[in-house]
């Protein structure tokens, strides 16, 4: 199984702040990796896929960077809107691993 | 447009067996693979595995391996998942979610079911 191994766990910033998430494969996955925004309550949300591309309908405030076994979401000009859990998952082979998330809260 | 919609909340009894569904509408069901993902109170999400609905092949993650069973009925476009001896450790939501197409390149799960929480209690 590929490990997925995400930091920080939680995170407090203000609005407007740039907030990075960071996570890391255990082995290569030709950058199938996306990300997800989960709020209390609600299933999960497609943000970013293939590392870097946007879903559509996205806030171009997120952005996915990284390849081979390391990679990023960052959130530019956090918005109160943005409190959550974000998760990111492999999808290069199953079993399709998650990190174990990062709850970001606002200031 | 694309919906997952699952079956209702369920309350079993330690031991017994819970049923969900996933009725998929607005693509075709057959095309597409159906992973379902479990989510314990407060934690994080946990990948339990993938049905192809055409051919009604599975695979399972090792932690399900044993009591969890998918299975699909084609004609009404609905995915199944079934887990047997429940126990505490089971009380859980449960999402079903559209993963790749069964032609096309990988695909994330960007469709998801709203979820079926599933409570064990005596």
């Amino acid at each position: 199984d590929i490990q997925m191994t995400q930091s920080p766990s939680s995170l407090s910033a203000s609005v407007g702040d740039r907030v990075t998430i960071t996570c890391r494969a255990g082995q290569g996955i030709n950058n199938y990796l996306a990300w997800y925004q989960q709020k209390p309550g609600q299933a999960p949300k497609l943000l970013i896929y293939a590392a870097s591309t946007l879903q559509s309908g996205v806030p171009s405030r997120f952005s996915g960077s990284g390849s081979g076994t390391d990679f990023t979401l960052t959130i530019n000009y956090l918005q109160p809107e943005d409190v959550s859990t974000y998760y990111c998952q492999q999808y290069e082979r199953a079993p399709r691993t998650f990190g174990r998330g990062t709850k970001v809260e606002i200031k | 447009q694309v919906q997952l919609v699952q079956s209702g909340a369920e309350v079993k009894e330690p031991g017994a067996s819970v049923k969900v569904s996933c009725k998929a509408s607005g693509y075709s069901f057959s095309d597409y693979y159906v992973h379902w993902v479990r989510q314990a109170p407060g934690q994080g999400l946990e990948w339990m595995g993938w049905i192809n609905p055409k051919s009604g092949d599975t695979d399972y993650a090792k932690n399900f391996q044993g009591r969890f069973t998918m299975t699909r009925d084609t004609s009404i476009s609905t995915a199944y998942m079934e887990l047997t001896s429940l126990t505490s450790d089971d009380m859980a939501l449960y999402y079903c979610t559209r993963g790749s197409g069964l032609t096309s390149m990988k695909q994330p799960n960007n469709y998801w079911g709203q979820g079926t929480l599933v409570t064990v209690s005596s």
